[in-house]
């Protein structure tokens, strides 16, 4: 069973283009993270919910949106994509930050920009 | 905020013999330590963590310590095994914070049979 998946795990799309990424955990955790992993591996966080509220929401360009539905999904939209954009997106989750500090990561979604 | 150096870059050992990955944090509050290792083509996969109120802690061949005083913490393996070739991240968080990792650049570690 797959504690945190994301769909796609590849995705080609050209400049200019809007597109999402999506993240389901059933791990029955609160929170959940977007990172960005560039293309020297190098992991920054993006965003974290918690509860479906956004509670971590780093520098990053407002063409990015996250969206929580539920606490077991967390989205990743992005307008107008840009050649810049293009990296390896994990998604991850983790409990009650107050109660358990792990955090789980899903296998990646890598964004190629044309 | 906070920033987490992290050596060697890459690091090439014989199998059977140990590996020892250094960080070091800049944040005196933060109070969490995860290593993270990372295959090809997946994701980070959590194999240790330390909190602030601990000085080490062992899992098999796996080891943590942490020196508070100095804002450093280390992954020690001891007979290293080819499947332990991959590359290895150290983090660092403030749980306060909505436990937010800030990671090192990573460590690519090669172990050769």
């Amino acid at each position: 069973d797959t504690a945190v998946s994301q769909t796609p795990k590849y995705l080609v799309t050209q400049m200019g283009n809007d597109k999402s990424i999506k993240c389901e955990q059933n791990l029955g955790h609160d929170t959940m993270y977007w990172y960005k992993q560039d293309s020297k591996k190098f992991l920054k966080i993006m965003f974290s919910y918690n509860n479906k509220e956004l509670i971590i929401n780093e520098t990053v360009p407002n063409r990015f949106s996250p969206k929580s539905p539920d606490k077991a999904h967390l989205n990743l939209h992005i307008n107008s994509l840009e050649l810049g954009d293009s990296a390896v997106y994990f998604c991850a989750s983790s409990q009650d930050p107050q109660v358990q500090y792990e955090q789980y990561f899903g296998p990646g979604t890598r964004l190629t920009v044309t | 905020g906070e920033n987490v150096e992290q050596h060697p870059s890459t690091l090439s050992v014989q199998e059977g013999d140990s590996a020892v990955i250094k960080c070091t944090y800049s944040d005196s509050a933060s109070n969490y330590f995860p290593w993270y290792k990372q295959e090809l083509g997946k994701g980070p996969q959590l194999i240790i963590d330390i909190r602030s109120n601990v000085g080490e802690k062992k899992d098999q061949r796996i080891a943590v310590t942490l020196n508070k005083t100095a804002k450093h913490f280390s992954l020690h393996i001891t007979e290293t095994q080819p499947e332990d070739s991959a590359v290895y991240f150290c983090a660092a968080s403030i749980w306060e914070y909505g436990n937010k990792l800030v990671f090192g650049a990573g460590t690519i570690l090669r172990v050769k049979s």
